[in-house]
């Protein structure tokens, strides 16, 4: 089975600046995607980013970036110009394009904003 | 727009009795819906895979008999969790494959508490 691992239980990020959240997993397949989802106090997951591991090019959506490194099965997410409300539950997660559309999640990194 | 509603969004319960969740995808039909469980600071845990118009698949460990899944339609999956007892306390979210893109959507999840 895949697994992903977030190393980080917890960051913290002054406002304005940027934070890096790291996501390594393991797998066998070739054709995969990758998100990370947002979970803040309210509990509802909401999508941040998704990469399509055959696409080279890191996926960005504003001010949310990913470092993707296929061969070290990496997918690190960048977050510039931190905001009070980026503080949340960051979790990783990888989608096998095999297994019928299974998510398997990442421990999670809890991300404080100081201000 | 592929939105899940899922209801109730919290819900306590004497111990011994049933509780029925539920999770309707509001604008698009949702062939198969995910059944996550979350306790505090963790992460989701995939307890079942509910496919409409057969029977769903429990993840290892899952008791079928005390977590009910059932799909009958393409815009309705239900969880019921009976003779619950406190142990059974928890966040559930389900999710549904995105309908015209690769990816997921998640209910507001629910919170069950058993006194």
């Amino acid at each position: 089975a895949q697994t992903v691992t977030q190393s980080q239980p917890e960051m913290s990020v002054q406002e304005a600046e940027t934070v890096t959240l790291s996501c390594t997993y393991d797998t066998s397949e070739s054709d995969y995607y990758l998100f990370w989802y947002k979970q803040p106090p309210s509990r509802q997951m909401i999508l941040v980013i998704r990469q399509e591991a055959y696409k080279q090019q890191n996926a960005t959506e504003n001010r949310f970036s990913v470092n993707f490194q296929k061969a070290a099965k990496s997918f690190s997410l960048k977050i510039s110009d931190s905001q009070l409300g980026d503080a949340a539950m960051y979790f990783c997660a990888y989608a096998s394009l095999n297994t019928g559309n299974q998510f398997y999640f990442g421990t999670g990194t809890s991300l404080t904003v100081i201000p | 727009g592929a939105v899940v509603s899922q209801h109730p969004s919290w819900v306590i319960c004497k111990s011994g009795t049933s509780v029925k969740i539920e999770c309707r995808s509001l604008d698009f039909q949702a062939t198969t819906m995910f059944w996550y469980r979350q306790f505090p600071k963790q992460s989701l845990m995939l307890m079942a895979t509910s496919n409409e118009g057969s029977k769903a698949t429990y993840e290892q460990g899952v008791e079928k008999d005390k977590f009910l899944i059932n799909h009958a339609s393409l815009t309705l999956s239900t969880l019921t969790v009976t003779s619950a007892h406190p142990e059974d306390s928890s966040f559930y979210i389900c999710s549904a494959p995105l309908p015209r893109d690769y990816g997921y959507t998640f209910g507001s999840g629910t919170r069950l508490t058993v006194v």
